[in-house]
């Protein structure tokens, strides 16, 4: 069983330059999640969602956009990359909120803006 | 806003020994609560949870500590194991993130097991 599996691993982007961070899981989850850690910090949300056709904002959502075409994937666009956009970036899902909250996460995709 | 905070950055052990790293939260509606490793360039790893009407909970080496008179939490890990050195992070789970029960992360705390 995969569980979250995140790609590329590390990608080094010009400023300006867009890519998107794929994420996909086979555990049926239908709660998925973006969040993005700077050195030395905790994690921070930058989108989520509830289920396929169903995003929303978190915490730091701007420049960044994503879609939730089926219940496995779940892609992170950047559109126009920035240096404050360094950061680890990971996925995660979990199985049925408020009843097992459990986020399961992936390895994380390691990007630097120069 | 409300937060979850750590009181310590770094906490260094002896093998054997047991440790235990500390966490304040200053959101009082939360109701669920989550400790999670983070090894060395992976993903956070779930560790062992806690709902807000239990005070302890027991897993494997670890224990979960909650006491919500003064907003804090505590992660127990017993026998420290030089596998145990990691980032660990606290989170939390507000009834007010509604239906998306969203998580808000600690800065985490760096332990570290000494031979």
């Amino acid at each position: 069983n995969a569980g979250v599996t995140q790609t590329p691993k590390f990608r080094i982007l010009k400023i300006g330059q867009s890519m998107t961070l794929q994420c996909t899981q086979d555990m049926n989850h239908n709660y998925m999640y973006w969040y993005r850690q700077d050195p030395g910090m905790g994690l921070k949300l930058i989108y989520y969602s509830v289920g396929a056709g169903i995003t929303d904002k978190g915490e730091v959502p701007n420049g960044y956009n994503v879609s939730r075409s089926t219940t496995e994937d779940f892609p992170l666009r950047l559109e126009l990359a920035a240096p404050s956009q360094t950061s680890v970036y990971f996925c995660a899902s979990s199985y049925r909120p408020g009843t097992n909250e459990k986020l399961f996460f992936g390895s994380g995709t390691q990007l630097s803006v120069l | 806003g409300e937060s979850v905070g750590l009181h310590l950055p770094t906490l260094s052990v002896q093998e054997g020994d047991n440790s235990i790293i500390n966490c304040a939260y200053s959101n009082s509606a939360s109701d669920y609560f989550i400790w999670y490793k983070q090894e060395s360039g992976k993903g956070p790893q779930f560790i062992i949870d806690i709902r807000s009407n239990m005070d302890k909970r027991q897993g494997q080496r670890v224990t979960v500590l909650l006491n919500k008179t003064v907003k804090h939490l505590s992660l127990q890990i017993a026998a420290t194991q030089p596998g145990d050195s990691a980032v660990y992070f606290c989170a939390e789970i507000p009834i007010s993130s509604g239906s998306a029960r969203q998580l808000t992360f600690g800065s985490g705390t760096q332990l570290t097991v000494l031979p």
